[in-house]
């Protein structure tokens, strides 16, 4: 069975630095793996994409990598903003389902 | 630019009513899912249907739980007989021609079950 981790559980960082989230899966056996963002009350935004072939996508100032072998992905955010204060969810999918982490709650400092 | 679409947005209903929450996928989206999220927990997968019937469902989708398309454009879920922990966040989300594509989300429904 499929398990997500993703740690840290919360981080404060002040505006500008850069950043790492980290995510971990059992099972390396999967199609791909998505970093979605979720600001609170609201719904999920995907924000990168990474199929099992690949090793890592970039958008703007994410990158995100994955290493099927160890089961572990990482989100790193270049010169962060308050904008980016959100909570960060993985998600790992296989047989048409996709599990999610519990995510990392992201507090950006102004 | 297109958006998986939720309604109602909030959800007010008595222990053991039957609820039906909405959704209006992406419309050249072929791959439907639920998802719910209990207040403070993951993100949990509820089920997934293609080409008019369920593709995968997790545990938590028993015979309480139903999902129709009625007709082209409508992707619904049904709970028959609401319990307490059942109260919610449920997104609905949609992907394109295959499963491997990006998840979009609905902006969810509160399911609030007294």
């Amino acid at each position: 069975k499929q398990e997500v981790t993703q740690i840290p559980a919360a981080l404060s960082v002040p505006e500008g630095e850069n950043l790492v989230l980290n995510c971990s899966f059992t099972d390396s056996a999967i199609y791909n793996l998505q970093w979605f963002r979720q600001d609170p009350g609201k719904g999920l935004t995907s924000l990168l994409l990474i199929q099992s072939s690949q090793r890592e996508q970039t958008s703007g100032r994410l990158n995100a990598s994955l290493d099927k072998s160890s089961g572990r992905s990482t989100l790193y955010i270049a010169a962060s903003q308050p904008g980016d204060s959100a909570t960060y969810l993985c998600a790992a999918n296989r047989d048409d389902k996709i599990i999610f982490g519990k995510g990392t709650r992201l507090h950006i400092l102004p | 630019e297109p958006e998986v679409t939720q309604t109602p947005s909030h959800q007010v209903t008595q222990m053991g009513q039957e609820v039906i929450l909405r959704c209006v996928p992406i419309s050249n989206h072929l791959y439907f899912y639920w998802y719910r999220q209990i207040l403070g927990q993951k993100v949990e997968f509820l089920v997934s249907f293609y080409n008019n019937e369920i593709s995968e469902k997790s545990e938590i989708f028993d015979d309480q739980f139903s999902v129709e398309r009625p007709d082209g454009s409508n992707f619904t879920l049904k709970i028959r007989s609401t319990k307490l922990e059942d109260s919610a966040m449920y997104f609905c989300a949609s992907s394109t021609t295959t499963p491997n594509e990006k998840l979009f989300f609905g902006s969810g429904t509160q399911l609030s079950v007294l």
